[in-house]
């Protein structure tokens, strides 16, 4: 089965800019998704085919794609971005999510 | 206001089955794919399947075959999930979530989730 491999955590420092990585065979053929998870809360789509943002995203979130692996980059982190963060792909009909990583801003 | 509203929590015991509901509403209820992803505590995202609420056409995780049934009502808008055979780890909370697309292409993504349902499984 198909899958995707996050780092289990990241941490910044506000004002800072992080990236998140998540990667999987072929991914750049599977339009990847990124969901921002605060506790207690349901996810929110932050990124989805690898870079558009949906509307009231702010413009801090970007993402990327490279071949194997689509990356989340937050530009200026805030202290309200401490979250996790699942990335999501397609297969075959099928939707995958990565493990998740927790972002810590210190 | 578009949203999706989810049924309210469950408690069952082991090798019952639970039903989760899932109402649209401000929206076109047979214009989109709802999915169905749970959360164990702690624990991260897990897909269990989808259903297309026009033609019930499902599709579903390869862990979850053969015990979870996806239906959808179009008379009252409402997306049903279906998990029989409960375990002791089936205790999560279930989502609800809208599959949209990228007008006039096959790209697509997942942006209205519900607030979840908690089901508790425990003897």
């Amino acid at each position: 089965s198909y899958e995707l491999t996050q780092p289990p955590s990241v941490s910044v420092s506000p004002g800072q800019t992080v990236s998140i990585t998540c990667s999987g065979d072929k991914l750049g053929d599977k339009d990847a998704c990124w969901f921002q998870q605060k506790p207690g809360q349901s996810p929110v789509l932050v990124i989805y085919q690898y870079t558009r943002r949906p509307s009231g995203i702010p413009e801090r979130f970007s993402g990327s794609n490279s071949g194997n692996t689509a990356t989340l980059t937050i530009s200026g982190t805030q202290a309200m971005d401490e979250a996790d963060y699942y990335c999501q792909a397609w297969d075959s009909s099928t939707v995958v999510f990565g493990g998740g990583t927790k972002l810590t801003v210190l | 206001q578009v949203q999706v509203v989810q049924s309210g929590a469950e408690v069952k015991k082991p090798g019952a089955s639970v039903k989760v509901s899932c109402k649209a509403v401000g929206y076109t209820f047979t214009g989109y794919y709802v999915h169905w992803v749970r959360q164990a505590p702690g624990q991260g995202l897990e897909w269990m399947g989808w259903i297309n609420p026009n033609s019930g056409v499902t599709k579903f995780a390869q862990k979850f075959q053969g015990r979870v049934t996806m239906t959808s009502d179009t008379s009252i808008n409402t997306a049903n999930m279906e998990l029989s055979r409960l375990r002791s780890d089936d205790s999560a909370v279930y989502y609800c979530v809208r599959q949209d697309r990228i007008r006039g292409t096959h790209v697509y993504y997942m942006d209205l989730w519900g607030k979840g349902t908690t089901v508790t499984v425990s003897s």
